[in-house]
Parts: C-alpha cells; structure tokens; sequence
C-alpha cells in the first residue's frame, strides 16, 4: 500500500502560469481533500469530494479548481498562478465514517 | 472558518513532560484531534477525543478537553528527542466533512 500519494513534490511557477496537482490513494477511500499550509496558520482547506463525482468548496476556494477523476484520484488546478498562492498543498483522504485522515506527503509550491 | 488557536513554540528537555495546549471556538464539533508533522512529511494522526468525554489516555499521550472552556491538551510523558515535531489541533465534524486546524506548535526536546 502506497497510501496517499502526490506529485509533483516541489514545482516553481511564473504568475499566470498554469498547473495541476495530482493525488492518488490506494485505501479505496471515499473521501478526498486538499489542504493548503501556510506560516503561521495552520492547514486550510481548499476543495473536499465526499464521493466519486461529487466536489465542494472548503475555506478558501478561489483561484483553484478540482476534478474527482475517479474514486482513487482528485487532482487540484491553478488556472492562473498567482504568488498568493505560493504554500505548501496537501492532498488527504478517510472513511467517510472514520476520523483518521491519511496526508501525503505534500507539494511545495512557489510562484514568482 | 472556525478558530483554532495554538501557542506557536514549546521546548521542554529530554525525560520532561510536555504539555500542549489548543483553544478552539466551534462548540458543535463532535471530535477534537491532534496531529504530529515531521520535518517534510504530512501530518499523522496522533489520537483524537469524541466532544462528549473529558478525558483519554494513550500510551505516553493524555488529551484533557474542558468543554466549558473550549480548550484542549494534549501531555506527552517521558518526552523523547523522537517527539521533536510540529503538533496540530484540529477539530471538526466527520459528517460534515469539515476540519478546522490551528496553526501548530513546534516542540522543540533538548538531550
């Protein structure tokens, strides 16, 4: 078991520049999230998907975009990079009816 | 979001007992966690307290929550250079799918 997993792990970008994040897991969890880590403040939630198909906004959502591709991979798109945007991103994923969240191992992002 | 709030720093020595404490605002939650976070790596779940009980012990690891006060600890007994980390409190509510984090806490164990 690969438990979660993300790529890439660090990726420099201009301003207006475009990407996407990838996260997979291998537990056959329901439930994905992606998380945002900033100095000082803790991780805040960007998008979660309770279920394959199904996306909703978290904490701060804006300038972000997901797509729950099927059940093992939610992937989060920067369609126009922004240096408000430089942090460090976590993908996660749980039982819909359990309390553990297992967290990859994160991608850290800089955009110049 | 809801308000979680952490000291940002504790250094204790090596044998000590550390103790870790959380605010936070939300009084629905159902479950308040804490998390442990490795230099480079995502965070691990530690142990976690259902909003009903005032007390859980596991291992080294003892969570006190003071519903009334809306604060939480977490003590680490015997604390060891190993335990050096960042730690997160998070609460939230499972069927709800939100989880709110504070900021985090580095313990720093001198040898």
């Amino acid at each position: 078991n690969a438990g979660v997993t993300q790529t890439p792990k660090f990726q420099v970008l201009k301003t207006g520049q475009s990407m996407t994040l990838q996260c997979a897991q291998d537990m056959n969890h329901n439930s994905m999230y992606w998380y945002r880590q900033d100095p000082g403040m803790g991780l805040r939630l960007i998008y979660y998907s309770a279920s394959e198909g199904t996306t909703d906004k978290g904490e701060v959502p804006n300038g972000y975009n997901v797509s729950r591709l099927n059940k093992r991979e939610f992937s989060l798109r920067l369609e126009s990079a922004a240096p408000s945007q430089t942090s460090v991103y976590f993908c996660a994923s749980r039982w819909e009816t359990d309390n553990e969240q297992f967290f990859g191992p994160g991608t850290r992002l800089t955009v110049l | 979001g809801e308000d979680v709030e952490q000291s940002l720093f504790l250094s204790v020595r090596e044998g000590d007992s550390s103790v870790i404490n959380c605010t936070y605002t939300d009084s629905s939650s159902t479950y308040l966690y804490w998390y442990k976070q490795e230099p480079g790596a995502g965070l691990q779940l530690l142990t976690y307290i259902f909003s009903n009980m005032d007390m859980k012990q596991d291992q080294r690891l003892t969570v006190l929550l003071n519903k009334k006060d809306k604060h939480l600890s977490l003590r680490i007994a015997d604390t060891q250079t190993g335990d050096s980390a960042i730690y997160f409190c998070a609460e939230g509510a499972i069927n709800f799918n939100k989880f709110y984090f504070g900021s985090g806490t580095k313990l720093n164990v001198k040898p």
